[in-house]
């Protein structure tokens, strides 16, 4: 049984390209959350979605910065003109069911993100 | 939900069991206590949770106090492995709240 797949591995984008970091949830996981890791920092929630909608967006910054999750594929996080400021190691976690029932996450293991 | 206190880092010796010291004074009476790690250049791994019970699995065990303002993660024999950041976190159920990172605490197994 894979687990939370994420890709690419490690992204090198420069300052004003755009970033897609993608996340394939575990089979039967319908529920996707996206949180960033600065350098020597702690994970920050970002935004949680279920398929087609968001959920909570709350740890989203307000501008570049968009997430997906649709009915069929992996779920898009998608940076546009990305900044030095955005370089972290973006992870993705997903779950059968929500926060609310309190389901244990599964985690990826990230998009490292490297803006220059 | 409420916060939690954890040491910054502690050291264990291979092989010896690790005791990991949560203190989560405010929690209330439907907050569960959740233990994650993450091992460097990795994802969080999910270790154990609990509400008031102690609570065992392959990974870990979990004692929580009877008032339930403390808990202990336990690794039972520790190795080189092992060595991460572990955070504990408290949260209710039946709430779409997320779930919060602090800190954690950095254990370093020796060899």
């Amino acid at each position: 049984n894979a687990g939370v797949m994420q890709n690419p591995r490690h992204l090198v984008r420069r300052r004003g390209q755009e970033a897609r970091l993608r996340c394939s949830p575990m089979k039967g996981h319908s529920h996707v959350y996206w949180y960033r890791q600065l350098p020597e920092e702690g994970l920050k929630f970002m935004v949680y979605l279920q398929k087609e909608n968001i959920i909570d967006e709350s740890g989203m910054p307000k501008e570049r910065f968009s997430a997906e999750f649709p009915k069929e594929g992996p779920s898009i996080l998608r940076i546009q003109q990305v900044v030095r400021g955005d370089s972290a190691a973006y992870f993705c976690a997903s779950s059968p069911a929500g926060f609310r029932a309190g389901s244990p996450l599964h985690f990826g293991n990230g998009t490292r993100l490297t803006v220059t | 939900d409420a916060k939690t206190t954890q040491p910054t880092s502690m050291d264990c010796a291979e092989g010896r069991a690790a005791n990991l010291p949560c203190n989560h004074s405010t929690i209330s009476g439907n907050e569960y206590v959740y233990w994650y790690r993450q091992i460097h250049s990795q994802g969080p791994q999910y270790i154990i949770h609990g509400l008031k019970n102690n609570e065992t699995n392959e990974m870990a065990s979990l004692i929580i106090t009877e008032d339930r303002k403390s808990s202990t993660l336990i690794l039972p024999h520790a190795t080189l492995r092992d060595t991460a950041v572990y955070y504990c976190i408290v949260r209710v159920m039946n709430r779409d709240d997320k779930i919060i990172f602090g800190k954690g605490t950095r254990l370093h197994i020796l060899p």
